[in-house]
Formats: structure tokens, C-alpha cells, sequence
């Protein structure tokens, strides 16, 4: 199975401040044919489901503000919130689908 | 607006079958994806459990590929869960979930149901 490790495993950031949240996979999951990355970011809020973000590492989803951004390539990737929100308090996860069995990381809780 | 519900038991006991049911509405479950299963335990990440397409062909975790079921009834639009031989470990929140159609991302989630397993 491809390990996903998330650091850190909790972050506390001031309001208006950026966030950054890690996201190593044990094996590459960019995949040559296409050049894409194939890892997931989501966001999950307290009571409720996770809620996709990103995909394809750095592809926002309609509606999804532009303050969250996604990076890296490879082995290691990062989500950034530019400019922290009081809702963007959550448990994010990365997850990749490069390879059954899909595997996520153990999640960073973000704090205001 | 795809939306997806999970609906079965809250408590089980060691050792018995837990059966859980995702109703999908909003979209037809033969119109393509994939579909599938996604659990939560307490404190700890999200473990993908299995997945089915339409048709019926299905791909599960090999951690828990003997335990594990998931079949789908495209006239109730609807797909199902049976995970056997539970222990306490299999304590955790369980997602219904649709797949991207190509890839491997999930893109609509159901609320989540809580299962518990003691006796």
C-alpha cells in the first residue's frame, strides 16, 4: 500500500495568516502518461463529511475559494490557505489514487 | 445534485454481519461512476473500503478483502454494504461515497453512519 504522512498532525494559526499543511506519500504518485498527480485534498468540519477540495494535487473544485491552493509533485505536496478564515477551521486529509488501495493520510486538525 | 444517505444499524455485536444501505438521489446509479464505501474510526484517518461499478464489478481493500461485500440494485438506485466477523476494531463511522468517474477521487459523500460494535 502507498503510506500517506501528514505534518503536522495539528496546526494553530492566526486569523488572516497563512497555513501550510504537508502531505508525503511513500511512492511517487505522479504518473508519467499524463504528468499528473494523482492526490486528493479534502476538508472535513466537525459532524460532517469530508468535502473534496482538490485533485490532481493543484485542481481547485468549482466553488472552492481561491485562498486554498495546492502544490508539489512526486512524493511530497502541500495545501496552502493564504489567508486563514474562521471557517476554514477542520480536519483536512490528502489521499491518493494512484494505486488501489486508495490510502489517506491520518489528517491535520487546523486551528485558530 | 447527487446526495447519498447511509442508513443501517448503530450497534452490533462481536462476531455478527453488519449490512449497511446508501440510497443515492438526485443522480442515476447506472449513469456511470463509481461507488463506494469509506470508514472513519475514532481518532484515527479515512480507510477506503471497497468500491462497485454499475455493472456490478467490484474492487475492495485487501486488508479486508475476506470480510468484505458491497453490491448494488440500480431499480432502488441504490448500493449496500455486509463487512463480516466484526470485532471492536470495526468501530467507526461509515461513508457512502461517489467516485470520480475515470479517477480515483470522491467527490459526493453521505452524512455518515456511526457503528458501533460491543456486545
Amino acid at each position: 500500500d502507498i503510506v500517506m504522512t501528514q505534518s503536522p498532525e495539528s496546526l494553530t494559526v492566526s486569523l488572516g495568516e497563512r497555513a501550510t499543511i504537508n502531505c508525503k506519500s511513500s511512492q511517487s504518485v505522479l504518473f508519467g502518461a499524463n504528468n499528473q498527480n494523482f492526490l486528493a485534498w479534502y476538508q472535513q468540519k466537525p459532524g460532517q463529511p469530508p468535502k473534496l477540495l482538490i485533485y490532481w494535487a493543484s485542481t481547485r473544485v468549482s466553488g472552492v475559494p481561491d485562498r486554498f491552493s495546492g502544490g508539489g509533485s512526486g512524493t511530497n505536496f502541500t495545501l496552502t490557505i493564504s489567508s486563514l478564515q474562521a471557517e476554514d477551521v477542520a480536519l483536512y486529509h490528502c489521499q491518493q489514487y494512484y494505486r488501489s488501495p486508495y490510502t489517506f493520510g491520518q489528517g491535520t486538525n487546523l486551528e485558530i | 445534485q447527487v446526495q447519498l444517505q447511509e442508513s443501517g444499524p448503530g450497534l452490533v455485536k462481536p462476531s455478527e454481519t453488519l449490512s449497511l444501505t446508501c440510497d443515492v438521489s438526485g443522480y442515476s446509479i447506472s449513469g456511470g461512476y463509481y461507488w463506494g464505501w469509506i470508514r472513519q474510526s475514532p481518532g484515527k484517518g479515512l480507510q477506503w473500503i471497497g468500491s462497485i461499478f454499475h455493472s456490478g464489478f467490484t474492487y475492495y481493500n485487501p486488508s479486508l478483502q475476506s470480510r468484505v461485500s458491497i453490491s448494488i440494485d440500480t431499480s432502488k438506485n441504490q448500493f449496500s454494504l455486509k463487512l463480516t466477523s466484526l470485532t471492536a476494531a470495526d468501530t467507526a463511522i461509515y461513508y457512502c461515497a461517489r467516485r470520480s468517474g475515470t479517477y480515483g477521487w470522491f467527490d459526493s459523500w453521505g452524512q455518515g453512519t456511526l457503528v458501533t460494535v460491543s456486545s
